[in-house]
């Protein structure tokens, strides 16, 4: 069975700019969801889908971050504008409505 | 608010001995808990689980241990092999929800 896929595997870029990490769950789960984990923190919980809908976006910063899964299968994260702070591994996984977390082996993101 | 906390960023052990991870959490109505394994360059992965009924769960060499009144789980690996070397994550479901919230995480390094 196919695992979480997730690309690009690792970024650099500058800060101000732009990037987009994109997800692919195992198939048929219906949660996905969007980690963010700072060197020498735990994951946090950027974002929650079921299907296409958001569960949880609590602790997204909306004035830079957005996330969408259209079709309820696939999903993209984006960063616009990025700062340095953003500097992160982001993780999507998935689980078949809310059982066992299934996680991809993560974004590294590296902002300058 | 750090609801879960693993206090021991580090711990090295030889191999063959038991390796002992622990992790506090604040928050009493967690009824659930759960480590996960994370090697370098990957996705955390689910290693083993715990309810709030029970005070101890056993998997092969993993037994992780709940101590309700204490607020304190522990996860105890015997014996050590040194591919156990890698960051354990405590965590436990936000409560009436499936939002995961995640320890810092202790990296262990069992050395032969």
């Amino acid at each position: 069975e196919a695992g979480v896929a997730q690309s690009p595997r690792y970024k650099i870029i500058e800060k101000r700019q732009s990037v987009a990490f994109w997800c692919n769950p195992i198939s048929g789960h219906a949660t996905l969801y969007w980690y963010q984990q700072i060197l020498g923190q735990g994951p946090k919980l950027l974002i929650q889908f079921q299907n296409n809908g958001v569960v949880d976006d609590s602790q997204l910063p909306k004035d830079r971050f957005s996330a969408e899964r259209l079709k309820g299968v696939d999903s993209t994260l984006k960063i616009q504008p990025a700062k340095l702070e953003d500097s992160a591994v982001y993780l999507c996984a998935s689980s078949f409505y809310g059982g066992e977390l299934f996680f991809g082996e993560g974004s590294r993101l590296t902002v300058l | 608010d750090q609801q879960v906390k693993q206090n021991s960023p580090s711990l090295s052990v030889q191999e063959g001995r038991i390796s002992i991870l622990n992790c506090d959490y604040t928050n009493s109505m967690f009824d659930y808990f759960l480590w996960y394994k994370k090697y370098p360059a990957e996705g955390p992965t689910f290693l083993i689980s715990i309810s709030s009924i029970k005070d101890k769960n056993e998997d092969g060499r993993f037994t992780v241990f709940l101590n309700k009144s204490a607020k304190h789980l522990s996860l105890h690996i015997v014996p050590s092999q040194p591919g156990d070397s890698a960051v354990y994550f405590c965590a436990a479901p936000s409560y009436n929800t499936d939002k995961l919230i995640f320890g810092t995480g202790t990296r262990l390094q069992v050395f032969p």
